[in-house]
């Protein structure tokens, strides 16, 4: 099956700087790389997804990059503000499966 | 919150006795999917299911069952509950129509097996 490998396990960034989110599949027929952000004490939410016909997709402050030759994908969050810490999930799936694979999660800190 | 909810929300219950816990859609997603969630594993798929009475195995499966009679209802059982087993449940749904691919999580259930 499906293997997602995630890294670094935990990030340290000061307030304004990026961060960045590295994810890794073993699978090339997944086509689908969602990420999501957990709260303490709250549900896993969806912040940006990709699928493999694109490259790279932007949603404000947070972007995703999928280079599927190298099997890897990227969640980048730039100017960092103290409420994007939080964990942070990576995913792999393959559409007609249904089913999800996740990354062990990176506990993001931002430093006011 | 894609209209899923989880109960009961937290439970804390004895070694041996059996446990149910619920999910319900009202989203009319096709499939459902049950996670433990544990400290260094991430979310781990116990069972889910792409149908009503259409279920399959996750990667860590053993000591659960799952039953699925209604699309909007996807049940989670521990026959015999052992500590290993205590954890934050999670259940999710997709494969809305045109957007197969999202997932959405419920709020969770957080069981202690004493």
């Amino acid at each position: 099956g499906e293997n997602v490998e995630q890294h670094p396990s935990t990030l340290s960034v000061q307030e304004g700087d990026s961060a960045v989110i590295k994810c890794t599949y073993s699978d090339s027929a997944s086509n689908y790389f969602p990420w999501y952000k957990q709260e303490l004490g709250k549900r896993p939410q969806l912040i940006i997804d990709i699928r493999s016909n694109v490259g790279e997709k932007k949603d404000q402050r947070i972007a995703v990059t999928l280079n599927k030759t190298a099997k890897h994908f990227s969640l980048h969050i730039t100017e960092t503000q103290p409420e994007d810490s939080a964990v942070y999930f990576c995913a792999a799936s393959i559409y007609a499966g249904n089913q999800f694979y996740f990354g062990t999660g990176t506990s993001l800190t931002v430093i006011p | 919150d894609a209209g899923i909810t989880q109960s009961p929300r937290h439970k804390v219950t004895e070694t041996g006795t059996p446990v149910t816990l619920r999910c319900h859609q009202t989203e009319n997603h096709r499939y459902m999917y049950w996670y433990r969630q544990d400290p260094g594993h991430g979310l781990r798929l116990i069972h889910y299911s792409y149908g009503v009475k259409d279920t399959d195995k996750g990667e860590v499966s053993d000591g659960y069952s799952v039953s699925r009679s209604k699309t909007e209802d996807f049940l989670l059982t521990l026959e015999s509950a052992t500590s290993s087993q205590t954890s934050v449940y999670f259940c999710a749904i997709s494969g809305r129509e045109r957007v197969n691919n999202e997932q959405f999580f419920g709020p969770g259930t957080r069981l202690t097996v004493l």
